[in-house]
């Protein structure tokens, strides 16, 4: 199972708006509403921002959204703040309990 | 308050083994699907294995070469990962998870795995 397809670096200015695509293939993000995205900082955990694709865990703001579309998914993050500055992964099921993650966006804001 | 203490890391040589162990509390920790991530210096997550609540079930990454061990013990709240004939790929920092609702909610802080000779 190959890594899902992120962009290495995103950039955006203060209060805008950027999006992260995660691309896959039919056997997982195409196939599954079970994408899921992460945020980490450098030298810590990763962070659950977004699961079965565009629902929130109790906690996470609601600037933070997903959203899927055949075989890729998508996370858009609004407002940009100086704090959403980290590395973002998304993740998919791809069948008989194997899950597989993007290789990573590191976002900068500007 | 869930926690995941992570342990049992440090430098192997190659072809050595280690075991990792993962210390839960604050959450029924029979009654959860766990999984071992890890991440490589500078590298992305990728997620490792899974196991069932019970046990009775595990999963690997594809990639895993027969190398590597889930299991737990609901006993005493403990989850493990037998890594046996290593190699300087498996670097990285190796994270405990919960799996619920399809999804890794809650991380350990990691247990940094070393091997060279």
């Amino acid at each position: 199972q190959s890594a899902l397809t992120q962009p290495a670096s995103v950039s955006g200015s203060l209060g805008q708006s950027i999006t992260i695509s995660c691309t896959g293939t039919s056997t997982d993000v195409g196939s599954y509403y079970l994408v899921s995205w992460y945020q980490q900082y450098t030298g810590k955990a990763p962070k659950l921002l977004i699961y079965e694709v565009n629902k929130w865990p109790p906690g996470v703001s609601s600037r933070f959204s997903g959203s899927k579309s055949g075989n890729t998914a998508s996370l858009t993050i609004s407002g940009l703040q100086p704090e959403d500055e980290a590395d973002y992964y998304c993740c998919s099921y791809a069948e008989t309990n194997i899950w597989v993650f993007g290789g990573g966006t590191k976002l900068t804001v500007l | 308050e869930v926690q995941l203490v992570e342990s049992g890391g440090g430098l192997a040589q190659p072809g050595g083994s280690l075991r990792l162990s993962c210390a839960a509390s604050g959450f029924t920790f029979s009654s959860t699907w766990m999984t071992w991530v890890r991440q490589a210096p500078g590298k992305g997550l990728e997620w490792l294995a899974n196991i069932k609540p019970d046990g009775s079930e595990t999963h690997y990454v594809a990639s895993w070469g027969g190398r590597f061990t889930i299991s737990r013990d609901n006993a005493n709240n403990l989850l493990f990962l037998q890594m046996n004939t290593v190699t300087p790929e498996d670097t990285a920092v190796y994270y405990c998870v919960t799996s619920v609702a399809h999804a890794f909610n809650n991380w350990g802080q990691g247990t940094m795995v070393t091997v060279s000779s």
